[in-house]
Formats: C-alpha cells, sequence, structure tokens
C-alpha cells in the first residue's frame, strides 16, 4: 500500500513569507505526527492530530500551525517565515496514537528560506 | 533541553564487523524506545524498538540493549553491510500508552559501513 506522501517535496520562500506542506497518510491511518529536522537540533517534535484534534504540540512558536482533516490528511503552516526555519519537514503516521504500533515517516518537505 | 542524546555524530566500521551505536537519555519516564534509520532523501524507517521491562530485543542482525539503571541504550549491528550505512537515530517515548506520536530523537549518529 502506498506510504505516507508530502507535498512539496521542495521549496523555497522568502523571509516573511508563509508556507503550508500536506501529509497524506497511510490509508486507515488516522493519527498524524510533524517533526522539523535540522542539522544542529535532529528531529523536533511539531504537533500530533488525531481524528482532527490536536493531542500535543512540541515547543514551537506560534507561526507554526496545523490541521487534520476529516480524511485524516494535514497540513502544516509556518507564516513570517525566517531564515531559521529551513529544515526538512517531516509527517509520520500510526494507526493510533495508541499502542504497539510505531509511526511511519514520510520523505519529507525540504524548505528553504532565502 | 536534549533529553536524548547521541554523543558519536559518527561511527564508521568495516564490513563483517559488529557496529555499536549508543544512545543516553535523562528522562526516567520514558518507557518505550525506538532506533530509526534514514537514507539521504528518505524519511526515517523504523529499525528496532524495546520496551522498558526488557533489557534486550533481537530483530536478525539487530540487537538492542537497555540499561534502565545507567539510562543507556545500545543498538548491535552483526555483522555489518555496507547498506546499513545510514543516519540512525534513537528515540524515546513517555507513555506509549497514550501519546505514540510524540517521540523524542537523538541527533543521529552517521554509520559507514566500509568494504
Amino acid at each position: 500500500k502506498a506510504g505516507v506522501t508530502q507535498t512539496p517535496r521542495y521549496l523555497i520562500k522568502t523571509r516573511g513569507q508563509q508556507v503550508t506542506l500536506s501529509c497524506s497518510p497511510i490509508s486507515g491511518h488516522r493519527s498524524v505526527s510533524w517533526y522539523q529536522q535540522t542539522p544542529g537540533q535532529g528531529l523536533q517534535f511539531l504537533f500530533e492530530y488525531f481524528s482532527e484534534t490536536q493531542r500535543n504540540k512540541g515547543n514551537f512558536p506560534g507561526r507554526f500551525s496545523g490541521r487534520q482533516f476529516s480524511n485524516s490528511r494535514s497540513e502544516m503552516n509556518v507564516s513570517t517565515l525566517e531564515l531559521g526555519d529551513s529544515a526538512l519537514y517531516l509527517c509520520a503516521s500510526s494507526p493510533t496514537p495508541f499502542g504497539a504500533n510505531v509511526l511511519t515517516f514520510g520523505a519529507g518537505s525540504r524548505l528553504t528560506v532565502l | 533541553d536534549q533529553q536524548v542524546k547521541q554523543n558519536s555524530p559518527s561511527l564508521s566500521v568495516q564490513e563483517g564487523r559488529i557496529s555499536i551505536l549508543n544512545c543516553d537519555y535523562t528522562n526516567s519516564m520514558f518507557d518505550y524506545f525506538l532506533w530509526y534509520k534514514k537514507y539521504p532523501a528518505e524519511g526515517p524507517t523504523f529499525l528496532i524498538s524495546i520496551s522498558s521491562i526488557k533489557d534486550k530485543n533481537e530483530d536478525g542482525r539487530f540487537t538492542v540493549f537497555l540499561n534502565k539503571s545507567a539510562k543507556h541504550l545500545s543498538l548491535h549491528i552483526v555483522p555489518s553491510q555496507p547498506g546499513d550505512s545510514a543516519v540512525y537515530f534513537c528515540a524515546a517515548s513517555l507513555d506509549r500508552g497514550s501519546t505514540l506520536g510524540r517521540l523524542y530523537f537523538g541527533r543521529g549518529t552517521q554509520l559507514t559501513v566500509w568494504p
């Protein structure tokens, strides 16, 4: 079956702009999590959604937001982009947030802020 | 505050020998640990996991050891193969029963296996 699909794969923005990233989880998976990967910090948790509700949020400013739709697809938005937002944004899905499931990651969206 | 630490950014091992990747954590409430492997231009893929109630879990060439008293876990790959060359991330979960989506990751170790 198809894996976790993230679009776009690459994008370039300038400071002050905003960006929306999309994630389609594995069919049947209802939980979606987002992570930011930078060379200096590794993978940092952004947020987790399940049944259209945000269950957890990491330590990121309010410029970072997300949502989940009824079909479990998710989007994240970053407003007023800063140079430091340049990173690989990874989406992961699991059937539910509970129990013995493991996260399956997409290939990521590489954001460059100039 | 990095609660999961991988202090070796890189490791180089000859093919056929053992690779040992180490991970330390500070939060004693972590109850589930995972290793992920990441190739360039791909997302991390799950490799192996271990519950805090165990001290060892084995899957083929991969074995994870957990030492709770030392807050330390390690991943052993035997024998190492060139295809194992990748970045390995250690991750931990606070409560697998309710917050699986939130994992705490180390910064990764680049493993290079040379022929």
